[in-house]
């Protein structure tokens, strides 16, 4: 039922380890998007990838790598982790690039890197 | 870099009362759009308005939208204890979709 999920919800490492968040929607769309949310609620876009493709990829760090295997996943891979990298991730998702835009979020995956 | 700037930064009201939050921007946009985030949550589109637009309806939430002063409001009528959340403006520019979003307002609405 649920349209956009992700998983895991919780995530606690430690500092070096290489972990991978998975996302999954079932609404159709072509859209996908990895966002990133800081202690300050600042919500900052990472990847989009359009039909497997992709087509926004912001300044971030090379240690995440997005793999898309079909239009309807988006998964996240974060190497070497650091503690800067603590923060909610959250996984969304819309029609189609270049239409109204209007997004579909996941519940968000809370990364607590120690 | 940040698109949106909302304020105030936290608003405290009684239930029942009308909540209005601000939203400024900097650059040209496609369409500007507000979202809500409850507690611990993921984001829920709350509406949406194109920039030839100027305002727009939907339940008790109004929006407006001043192109030339680059900025948008969101109007919550007659507030609920749910309504307690936080509230993002966002901006879609470009031709992939990108949305920026603002820092957020945290929105209490007393019982």
């Amino acid at each position: 039922d649920t349209a956009v999920s992700q998983t895991p919800k919780y995530l606690v490492t430690q500092m070096g380890n290489d972990k991978s968040i998975k996302c999954e929607q079932n609404l159709g769309h072509d859209t996908m998007y990895w966002y990133k949310q800081d202690s300050k609620k600042f919500l900052k876009i990472m990847f989009s990838y359009n039909n497997k493709e992709l087509i926004i990829n912001e300044t971030v760090p090379n240690r995440f790598s997005p793999k898309s295997p079909d239009k309807a996943h988006l998964n996240l891979h974060i190497n070497s982790l650091e503690l800067g990298d603590s923060a909610v991730y959250f996984c969304a998702s819309s029609q189609v690039a270049g239409g109204p835009g209007e997004q579909y979020f996941g519940p968000g995956t809370r990364l607590t890197v120690t | 870099s940040q698109q949106g700037e909302e304020d105030p930064q936290a608003l405290s009201i009684q239930e029942g009362e009308n909540a209005t939050m601000n939203c400024s921007y900097k650059t040209s946009i496609n369409n500007l759009q507000w979202y809500r985030q409850n507690s611990g949550r993921g984001l829920v589109h709350l509406i949406l308005i194109r920039s030839n637009e100027r305002e727009k309806h939907s339940g008790r939430l109004r929006v407006t939208l001043d192109t030339s002063k680059k900025s948008s409001s969101l109007l919550i009528t007659a507030s609920r204890a749910a309504d307690t959340a936080s509230y993002f403006c966002a901006t879609l520019t470009g031709a992939n979709s990108k949305l920026t979003f603002g820092k957020g307002i945290t929105l209490s609405v007393r019982p």
